[in-house]
């Protein structure tokens, strides 16, 4: 399984950009790299997923450099209520590699 | 268009007591997956079915646990006898068959997951 590597915490303050960077050095070529949201008392919910370059959609973008060992999770002028934790996963949907969690990163956003 | 849908929200048992947690999941979506939360960790998976079909259950403790989706809709995961570390957050999450999406992993949608206290 590929392991993933995401800072424990970080504090930002409303109306900045938030990069949240994941390390996934063992990659492995067909692993797509996905990111969940957690608010507190609910279950995660998918965010964005991506496998090389730039992807974008109306919450976030993600960027992959060609080696694929990190990726940046890229929240643009994050509000109060971004305040969650954000997981980083590799894996592929077939059962040999399964999506695991990690320990995520709380993010905290400050007014 | 209904979540994942668990209940109950809430339990609270003594320890050696059996306990069991119900999931719907999204109409449609095959694939179901039974997770693990302690505080401050990520969701751990105890089991994944494919319709009726428990094709990775590695994680899941089976001297205690058990879980069953017998007409390959909803499930139920047990606990008997629970202990004092199960106490977590028991989530459930459902998806479409693999690679129905397009996507190399398939989107997971999570329940609100069942918080069960063991006295």
């Amino acid at each position: 399984l590929a392991k993933t590597t995401q800072p424990i915490s970080m504090d930002s303050y409303e109306g900045q950009e938030v990069n949240i960077t994941c390390s996934h050095n063992n990659i492995a070529t067909n692993d797509y790299i996905t990111w969940y949201q957690q608010f507190p008392s609910q279950g995660p919910r998918f965010i964005i997923q991506g496998y090389k370059t730039k992807v974008t959609n109306e919450v976030a973008s993600l960027f992959i450099p060609a080696d694929r060992k990190s990726s940046t999770l890229s929240l643009p002028r994050v509000s109060l209520s971004d305040t969650a934790v954000y997981y980083c996963l590799v894996g592929y949907f077939d059962s040999a590699r399964q999506l695991t969690f990690g320990s995520g990163t709380q993010l905290t956003v400050l007014p | 268009e209904a979540g994942v849908v668990q209940s109950p929200r809430y339990k609270i048992i003594e320890k050696k007591q059996p306990v069991a947690f119900w999931c719907n999941p999204i109409s449609g979506h095959n694939t179901l997956y039974w997770y693990l939360q302690n505080l401050g960790q990520g969701p751990e998976l105890l089991i994944r079915y494919e319709n009726e079909e428990a094709v990775d259950d590695s994680q899941l403790p089976k001297d205690r646990f058990s879980a069953e989706r017998l007409k390959g809709v909803d499930s139920t995961l047990k606990i008997q006898p629970a202990e004092l570390g199960d106490s977590a957050v028991y989530l459930c999450a459902s998806s479409l068959p693999p690679g129905t999406s397009g996507r190399g992993a398939d989107t997971q949608y999570f329940g609100p997951g069942t918080r069960l206290t063991v006295l």
